[in-house]
């Protein structure tokens, strides 16, 4: 079975700080691994998506994810922290059970002080 | 182009009334899904459609969901009764077709709240 962990259910930094999200999978097969951004009171947005090409993706807004099959690891990261960037963000990943079915994480609260 | 639509954005009714919610998806998406999504945690698959055919129900309560895609275009998530803990964000997302290369485009759901 697959799982998706996001560890850490809320992270705050400063504006300009770097944003780092954990999420750690579990797949008995090459995963495919996504990253979503929901903003309050919206749906969720695809930020970035590993299709089993490159393991470092790049996405929307300047985030950046690296797949590392070693660690089972998918963390979301950006080098400058904007305001905007608050929002939860969830990491997910797809399984084929006889057709494909997306996986959600708990989510990760990102908080940016000022 | 228009997005995933949603009807009605908030809903609050009693326990044991029925309550219907609306999915329009994108133009041309031949997948359809509804998930949920209860409060701090990620969505949860509901149902999902692949033109008018529910290829996926496995996690749909069916003594009291039930859902509808008649022509293959928009669906609508029925629950009858509902229950207190059925308060949570709805949430429906269309795709051009199945399998993670089709990106998954989310509506803004709907917020059930049940007293």
């Amino acid at each position: 079975a697959q799982s998706v962990t996001q560890l850490g259910s809320h992270v705050s930094v400063s504006e300009g700080a770097l944003v780092l999200l954990r999420c750690n999978y579990s797949s008995s097969v090459p995963p495919y691994l996504f990253w979503y951004v929901q903003y309050p009171n919206q749906g969720l947005q695809l930020l970035l998506k590993y299709t089993s090409a490159a393991t470092l993706v790049k996405g929307i807004n300047g985030f950046e994810a690296e797949f590392k099959k070693s660690e089972t690891s998918f963390h979301l990261t950006k080098p400058s922290a904007h305001m905007s960037d608050a929002a939860e963000y969830f990491c997910a990943v797809t399984r084929n059970t006889g057709g494909f079915k997306t996986i959600f994480g708990a989510g990760t609260r990102l908080f940016v002080k000022a | 182009e228009a997005g995933v639509v949603q009807s009605p954005r908030y809903k609050i009714i009693e326990k044991k009334q029925p309550v219907a919610f609306w999915c329009n998806p994108i133009s041309g998406h031949n997948t359809l899904y509804w998930y949920l999504q209860n409060l701090g945690q990620g969505p949860e698959l509901l149902i999902r459609y692949e033109n008018e055919e529910a290829v996926d129900d496995s996690q749909l309560p069916k003594d009291r969901f039930s859902a509808e895609r008649l022509k293959g275009v928009d669906s609508t998530l029925k629950i009858q009764p509902a229950e207190l803990g059925d308060s949570a964000v709805y949430l429906c997302a269309s795709s051009f077709g199945q399998g993670p290369t089709y990106q998954q485009f989310f509506g803004p759901g709907t917020r059930l709240t049940v007293l």
